[in-house]
């Protein structure tokens, strides 16, 4: 079946630091890859997507490749910000089956000043 | 992309008692999308409301408990029937930009307490 599988939290890391959220997946057709943030509080919000194979999605500093040969779709930032505390999650959708986007687990990031 | 209004934004209700949430989008969709978000979990798929048709209900939800209305194509309800604290979520609404290619726009939010 298609799944998506991202890395365990609570992720904690001190401002400034380099960000690495890995994000795996398992498809039968050809999906298209999103990452969500979900800020304290807020419902969910795109943060970046990637529709085929080599894409780089990218926004806010934040960067993540479709990999098809690794099947994955790893999250970065290369200096995170406190205000980047949020609950992220990677997700999939196929277009066979445009009703369904399948969430990963999602993962917490607490930035420390 | 389009703007969905969820409201209420939260709400705390007696067991047994019934909640409906309301979704508006500033534009036409043809399908909606509601979620359910245990705390500290991921987002489970409740149902799909499409437009002048029944809803069609995801594994382990059921209309009577979720009664889920479509009555054009810019608007949507659910309702959380005869509650139990542990029906205690968030509750989402989404509509599919493009299929679905490009990503969901989620609404707010119902924060749901029921004691």
């Amino acid at each position: 079946g298609n799944s998506v599988t991202q890395m365990e939290g609570p992720v904690t890391l001190s401002e400034e630091a380099f960000l690495t959220i890995n994000c795996t997946y398992t498809a039968t057709g050809y999906p298209s890859l999103f990452w969500y943030v979900q800020y304290p509080g807020e419902g969910l919000q795109l943060l970046l997507k990637a529709t085929k194979a080599d894409d780089k999605g990218s926004n806010k500093g934040f960067e993540a490749t479709y990999r098809k040969e690794t099947t994955s779709f790893h999250l970065e930032k290369g200096s995170v910000q406190v205000s980047d505390s949020a609950v992220y999650f990677c997700a999939l959708t196929l277009y066979s089956s445009a009703s369904k986007i399948i969430f990963g687990s999602g993962t917490r990031l607490s930035i420390r000043p | 992309s389009a703007v969905i209004s969820q409201k209420p934004s939260r709400d705390i209700c007696q067991r047994g008692t019934s909640l409906t949430i309301q979704c508006q989008v500033d534009s036409q969709v043809t399908m909606m999308f509601w979620y359910r978000q245990q705390p500290g979990q991921s987002l489970t798929l409740i149902a799909t409301a499409n437009q002048g048709s029944e809803a069609t209900y995801e594994s382990g939800f059921v209309i009577d408990k979720f009664p889920i209305s479509r009555p054009n194509l810019t608007f949507s309800t659910l309702t959380v029937s005869n509650m139990s604290p542990e029906d205690s979520s968030i509750y989402l609404c989404s509509v599919a930009v493009n299929r679905g290619d490009y990503g969901y726009t989620f609404g707010s939010g119902t924060r749901l307490t029921v004691v």
